[in-house]
């Protein structure tokens, strides 16, 4: 089965400053990959997802890139806030879903310092 | 409108007890998925029913686990005879039909304790 590897799983950076967090996957046929921010003691809640036809998605201060060859994506950050700080987890999916669910990373704590 | 909801928010159980979580997902999602999260870990998938159905129920950790789905609705997750490695953020989400729309929308999860 699909397994999502997820680094770093700390990360503390200067409010105002980029955050990059990084997946890998093992399954070529994984065709959607979204994040999850999830606030301490909250439900996930996606912030941004790509599909595999794609190579970047933005969205304001947030975009995702994907590299299919090396079975990566990464999600970016620019002007980091204190609202920014939470739990980041990538996920990946062959069928958007469905049968296989979703397979996520083990998340990342991102700290945002005033 | 309204979210996912789950109840109850949290379970203390004592160990061999039985336990039941529900699910009331979105009005008009067809899927639904059951995941667990485990302190300090990311979401581990269970399983995923489409109306009534789940097609592949591997994921459920033991067969102490079963799930079912009743008019394409209401869920409910049965932990049997639980035992301490149980416990854990139980989390329902839901979507409509994976071919329309891939945003799974998750519940604020129920805690279970088993002491």
């Amino acid at each position: 089965g699909e397994n999502v590897e997820q680094h770093p799983s700390t990360l503390s950076v200067q409010e105002g400053d980029s955050a990059v967090i990084k997946c890998t996957y093992s399954d070529s046929a994984s065709n959607y990959f979204p994040w999850y921010k999830q606030e301490l003691g909250k439900r996930p809640q996606l912030i941004i997802d790509i599909r595999s036809n794609v190579g970047e998605k933005k969205d304001q201060r947030i975009a995702v890139t994907l590299n299919k060859t090396a079975k990566h994506f990464s999600l970016h950050i620019t002007e980091t806030q204190p609202e920014d700080s939470a739990v980041y987890f990538c996920a990946a999916s062959t069928s958007g879903g469905g049968a296989d669910g979703l397979t996520f990373g083990k998340g990342t704590h991102l700290i945002i310092q005033p | 409108g309204a979210g996912v909801s789950q109840s109850p928010s949290n379970k203390v159980t004592e160990k061999g007890k039985d336990v039941e979580l529900r699910c009331d997902p979105i009005s008009g999602h067809t899927a639904l998925y059951w995941y667990r999260q485990s302190l300090g870990q990311g979401l581990e998938f269970l399983i995923y029913f489409q109306g009534n159905s789940a097609p592949d129920k591997s994921g459920l950790p033991s067969d102490r686990f079963s799930a079912e789905r009743t008019g394409g609705s209401v869920s409910t997750l049965t932990i049997q005879r639980t035992q301490q490695e149980d416990s854990a953020v139980y989390l329902c989400a839901s979507s409509l039909s994976p071919g329309t729309s891939y945003e799974q929308y998750f519940g604020p999860g129920t805690r279970l304790t088993v002491t």
